[in-house]
């Protein structure tokens, strides 16, 4: 099984360049998260979408949108890339229920220049 | 307000020493908690969690944790380390106050010497 896979796995950006970052996962998971991973912070939360058709904000929504196209798509757009943006992105799916671990993606890789 | 709260950023221990990793929660409700693993370049990978009943977790690679309610801590721990066991270390709690969402601590890292 391929779980949450996300791409690309790396990318170079200018500063004010856009970029989507794709999820897909094929789990029939219902909810589904971004994340950021940045040294020394652990996993901050930056949108998530509970069910199709709903997204959230979490903790650092800003410069940042989603779109969950339909229940396997969770994409995450930066729509003017700023150098504070540099980071790990991790996607994560979690099928319904409260004992349901989250399962990660291998992550984005996204430099800002 | 909910935060987990992982105090060593680093951790070296000798391999085949004993290992404890701590973590403490601040959640006002029933906490379910989780204990992932990170290897380098890689996302997070599930090695238990704690829902209820027995406090003392078992989970994969030959870790197991315990749930301390009235100190608010899950600790990780592992009789003897292999060296690939070094790696990252994070903890998690699940919200469940409307939405479901997790607040992960800032990890620990683990090395290991041989």
């Amino acid at each position: 099984n391929a779980g949450v896979t996300q791409t690309p796995k790396f990318q170079v950006l200018k500063t004010g360049q856009s970029m989507t970052l794709q999820c897909a996962q094929d789990m029939n998971h219902n909810s589904m998260y971004w994340y950021r991973q940045d040294p020394g912070m652990g996993l901050r939360l930056i949108y998530y979408s509970a069910s199709e058709g709903t997204t959230d904000k979490g903790e650092v929504p800003n410069g940042y949108n989603v779109s969950r196209l339909n229940k396997r798509e969770f994409s995450l757009r930066l729509e003017s890339a700023a150098p504070s943006q540099t980071s790990v992105y991790f996607c994560a799916s979690t099928d319904r229920g409260l004992n349901q671990p989250q399962h990660f993606g291998d992550g984005t890789r996204l430099s800002i220049l | 307000a909910q935060s987990v709260t992982q105090p060593d950023i680093h951790i070296t221990v000798s391999e085949g020493a004993s290992l404890e990793l701590r973590c403490n929660y601040s959640y006002g409700a029933t906490p379910y908690l989780f204990w992932y693993v990170q290897s380098p370049g890689q996302g997070l990978q599930l090695l238990l969690k704690y829902f209820s009943g027995d406090t003392l977790v078992q989970g994969i690679k030959g870790f197991e944790a315990e749930f301390k309610r009235s100190q608010s801590s899950f600790n990780l721990r592992k009789p003897s380390v292999h060296w690939s066991d070094a790696a990252e270390y994070f903890c998690a709690v699940l919200t469940t106050s409307g939405t479901y969402k997790y607040i992960f601590g800032t990890g620990t890292r683990l090395k290991v010497l041989a």
